[in-house]
């Protein structure tokens, strides 16, 4: 079945390490998103790319870094430089052209805590 | 972007209709109106879009005026299973003309459900 998928589902990182969180996806899109979401929150994009060997910073992109190197993939590492990492990471994706309005798909997300 | 207001919280009795209202006064002509809804630690799942139509769709109805300034999410027969939280986000196409543009979370509505 086509979707995202995103690893690890729960991830324990201590403080000054740098971690990276996985996110693939097989729907052949070409645009994909990092989002963070706080406790009671709502989802704050982070960085986002519209194609291969591009991409953008998003609202809160401060401590983060990705990498996009292959259409399916969109790495997110966390650095050492994060203030605050531990929250719920959400990757998602969207493709297609035209002004149709593309669905837009998310995975089941990253909880990253750090001890 | 434009930006999307809703109602922080609402209840819906189980059986009845739940209908969700959103502002989106400064859409532009070629913003999409979504909506997703998210259970407690899970991904975002999409529900509905559209564009200036009133669309339909097996999990709900969106009605959008005919101004495109505010729209509302229709879940006909409200179940438990449909406490969430409700995103009305509007998407934002790229100078290009294609539909990848970022998307901007507001709070969402918390809708419960109760028998």
């Amino acid at each position: 079945d086509g979707g995202i998928t995103q690893s690890p589902k729960y991830l324990f990182r201590k403080e000054g390490q740098n971690v990276t969180l996985s996110c693939e996806q097989n729907l052949n899109h070409d645009a994909m998103y990092w989002y963070r979401q706080d406790p009671g929150q709502g989802l704050r994009l982070i960085y986002y790319s519209q194609i291969v060997n591009d991409f953008q910073k998003g609202d809160i992109a401060e401590g983060y870094s990705v990498s996009r190197e292959k259409k399916e993939s969109f790495p997110l590492t966390v650095t050492s430089a994060q203030k605050n990492p531990t929250a719920f990471y959400l990757c998602a994706s969207s493709g297609g052209q035209g002004l149709s309005g593309n669905t837009i798909y998310f995975g089941e997300g990253s909880w990253l805590t750090v001890v | 972007d434009a930006k999307t207001t809703q109602p922080t919280s609402m209840d819906c009795a189980e059986g009845r209709a739940a209908n969700l209202p959103c502002n989106h006064s400064t859409i532009s002509g070629n913003e999409y109106v979504y909506w997703y809804r998210q259970i407690h630690s899970q991904g975002p799942q999409y529900i509905i879009h559209g564009l200036k139509n009133n669309e339909t769709n097996e999990m709900a109805s969106l009605i959008i005026t005919e101004d495109r300034k505010s729209s509302t999410l229709i879940l006909p027969h409200a179940t438990l299973r449909d406490t969430a939280v409700y995103y009305c986000i509007v998407r934002v196409a790229n100078a290009g003309g294609t539909s990848y543009g970022k998307l901007t979370f507001g709070q969402g509505t918390i809708l419960t459900v109760h028998p």
